[in-house]
């Protein structure tokens, strides 16, 4: 499985934008790039996820880099609710999620 | 309605006990899945059914039992488990296709005296 990587931990103002990084260096061509958050005493939650373009939907938005090694979800106005874990997770056809540690987000009012 | 309840959402039980997690979905996904996630780590896969059929077992020791009765129904049966065994137990389903998001269940706690 291929692997990610993402910082431990980042912290954001309430209401302010929150960029969260991902590398994938070793993605391949079919390997889709999923989205998850885990809110505390709560299961992980579907973000979002993209295969080459960027994508929004009603909770972020992902932007993909040209050569697909770095991924980043973007939050527009972070909110109290949203401080949570967030998985960046590769995803094959054939293949189960494979979840790293993630990278936890503090908001502070 | 994309919601996978668990039952029960705590479960206390002794080493000698047999007990059963279940979880239910009604968004006509095919496969469902079983996760354990230890305190401040990430979810580990389990068990997965496609299909009502198994399809992956991770290695998980025979003291977990999973079971598909049909396609909106997972179980997972409990026997003779150990402490380490204490864990947040989650059911997840999806669509069985070549991208798709997994819908997970709030969990089930369960910890092993």
């Amino acid at each position: 499985d291929a692997k990610t990587t993402q910082p431990n931990s980042m912290e954001s103002n309430e209401e302010e934008p929150v960029h969260l990084p991902c590398n994938h260096s070793t993605i391949s061509g079919t390997d889709y790039i999923h989205w998850y958050r885990q809110l505390p005493s709560q299961g992980p939650e579907y973000v979002i996820h993209g295969l080459t373009s960027n994508v929004n939907n009603r909770m972020a938005s992902l932007a993909i880099a040209e050569d697909r090694k770095s991924s980043t979800l973007i939050l527009h106005r972070a909110t109290l609710r949203d401080a949570a874990v967030y998985y960046c997770i590769l995803k094959n056809y054939g293949q189960n999620f494979v979840f790293g540690p993630g990278t936890r987000l503090s908001v502070l009012p | 309605d994309t919601e996978v309840t668990q039952t029960p959402k705590h479960l206390v039980m002794g080493m000698t006990n047999k007990k059963s997690l279940k979880c239910e979905q009604h968004m006509g996904h095919r496969a469902m899945y079983w996760y354990k996630q230890k305190a401040k780590k990430p979810p580990e896969l389990m068990f997965v059914y496609s299909y009502e059929k198994l399809s992956i077992n991770e290695s998980v020791p025979s003291r977990f039992s999973p079971e598909c009765p049909n396609s909106s129904l997972l179980n997972l049966h409990l026997h003779a488990l150990q402490p380490e065994d204490s864990a947040l137990y989650l059911c997840a389903s999806s669509q069985v296709s070549k991208s798709y998001e997994q819908y997970f269940g709030p969990g089930t706690r369960l910890t092993v005296t």
